[in-house]
């Protein structure tokens, strides 16, 4: 059974670019969640996406955004990138949000914004 | 807003001791996951526990959760080198029909085990 896939694995984008991340959850599993990793912040929620909705978003600047397609594959988008936003991208997919499972990360796309 | 707390933050510790990482939160919660991360790698899945007084075990790693206290701990016994990495836990708010802010994580504990 395919885990989660991120894609890509490393990006490098300058100030001011935009970027979008993919995310390929576990067949059979509806529910993604993204979350930033930094060393100075930790992990943070981004949000979460459930058949093709946006459920929840976590306090990130409207830069941020994502959608999520009816296969269940989710992508996000960075606009106007800044410096900050260097971090660890990690991707989450669960069954079900309303169940009590557990949810599976993927490897993380590492952003590095010069 | 919801906190998560992990103590210690940092553990250098040697073979074959015994340790506890703990994690307080401050919201009630009956849903709390470990997780564990190497270097440059991701989250992998260790423990879900769902219910008051839940423990699981799995080698040399054992999780519990006290929801009235609103603590977990993750006891480590006999620990061995392949165990260093950073162990996270985490928190679920989420309510039916009302949604929640994903998973809040406390800060990780950076687990270090000497031969």
């Amino acid at each position: 059974k395919a885990g989660v896939t991120q894609t890509p694995r490393y990006l490098i984008k300058t100030r001011g670019q935009q970027v979008t991340l993919s995310c390929s959850p576990i067949s059979g599993h509806r529910s993604v969640s993204w979350y930033q990793q930094t060393p100075g912040q930790g992990l943070q929620f981004l949000f979460e996406y459930f058949s093709e909705t946006q459920r929840n978003k976590g306090n990130f600047p409207g830069r941020f955004s994502g959608r999520q397609f009816s296969n269940s594959r989710s992508e996000m988008n960075v606009s106007t990138l800044e410096l900050g936003d260097s971090a660890l991208y990690l991707c989450a997919s669960s069954l079900l949000r309303s169940m009590n499972t557990e949810a599976f990360f993927g490897q993380g796309t590492r952003l590095t914004v010069v | 807003e919801l906190k998560v707390e992990q103590n210690p933050l940092f553990l250098s510790m040697q073979e074959g001791k015994n340790y506890t990482i703990y994690c307080n939160y401050s919201t009630t919660s009956d849903r709390l996951y470990w997780y564990r991360q190497d270097p440059g790698k991701s989250l992998e899945s260790l423990f879900v526990l769902l219910s008051n007084g839940a423990v699981k075990q799995e080698g040399r790693l054992m999780a519990s959760l006290d929801t009235k206290a609103r603590l977990s701990t993750l006891h480590i016994t006999a620990a061995v080198h392949d165990l260093s990495a950073t162990y996270f836990c985490a928190v679920d708010m989420f309510q039916v029909g009302g949604g929640a802010d994903g998973l809040t994580f406390g800060k990780g504990t950076h687990l270090i085990i000497q031969p």
